[in-house]
């Protein structure tokens, strides 16, 4: 099976624009969560998608969004940008697991995004 | 409450050695705990993962011992080799697809 593909791998924008960042999962699955990972704040959650509806949220401001689509395809937005979001962006897909029927998440390679 | 504390915040181990990453949480709801390993310029890769009805499980060089009471988890790595040399990252969540994860761990594997 493919894994979690990411695009872009890399952007660069400047700051007040904004962004879309997409991301494919793994072939059946049907959970996709975002996160957002710098050296300061770590790997914190953004938010989870699944068949097309936002099931969690994480504490972030509202210029973060994200959709789903009825392939399982995801995006987020952010608008407005700020130089703090510079950062990696994950996007980590979820099906069927092992570990007594929660579901493990995989994540792709991220979208590393530069705020100037 | 919602945090999961990870020590140590890096680890030199000698090839051969056993690497011990250790975590803690506070939320007793959580009750999956995964373990995931990060390459420079790759995305989080999981490696292992426990729920709080086993105290240990074991996937090969690797191993989680867990203390439900304590409220701890840790991650053993036996016969460590430069390979392993990454960041390691401990998490945890309820239900649903929240992970809340650790502060990392960059471990260093000497020859």
């Amino acid at each position: 099976k493919a894994g979690v593909t990411q695009t872009p791998r890399y952007l660069i924008k400047t700051r007040g624009q904004q962004v879309t960042l997409s991301c494919s999962p793994i072939s059946g699955h049907r959970s996709v969560s975002w996160y957002q990972q710098t050296p300061g704040q770590g790997l914190q959650f953004l938010f989870e998608y699944f068949s097309e509806t936002q099931r969690n949220k994480g504490n972030f401001p509202g210029r973060f969004s994200g959709r789903q689509f009825s392939n399982s395809r995801s995006e987020m937005n952010v608008s407005t940008l700020e130089l703090g979001d510079s950062a990696l962006y994950l996007c980590a897909s979820s099906g069927r697991g092992t570990y007594g029927g929660y579901n493990e998440q995989f994540f792709g390679p991220g979208t590393r995004l530069t705020v100037l | 409450q919602q945090q999961v504390k990870q020590s140590p915040q890096s680890l030199i181990v000698q090839k051969g050695g056993i690497s011990i990453i250790n975590c803690a949480y506070e939320n007793t709801a959580f009750d999956y705990f995964p373990w995931y390993q990060q390459f420079p310029g790759k995305g989080p890769a999981l490696l292992i993962a426990i729920r709080p009805d086993v105290s240990e499980k074991k996937e090969g060089r690797f191993t989680i011992s867990f203390n439900k009471s304590a409220k701890q988890f840790s991650l053993h790595i036996m016969d460590s080799q430069p390979g392993d040399s990454a960041t390691y990252f401990c998490a945890a969540s309820g239900f649903g697809g929240k992970l809340t994860f650790g502060t990392g761990t960059r471990l260093t594997i000497i020859p």
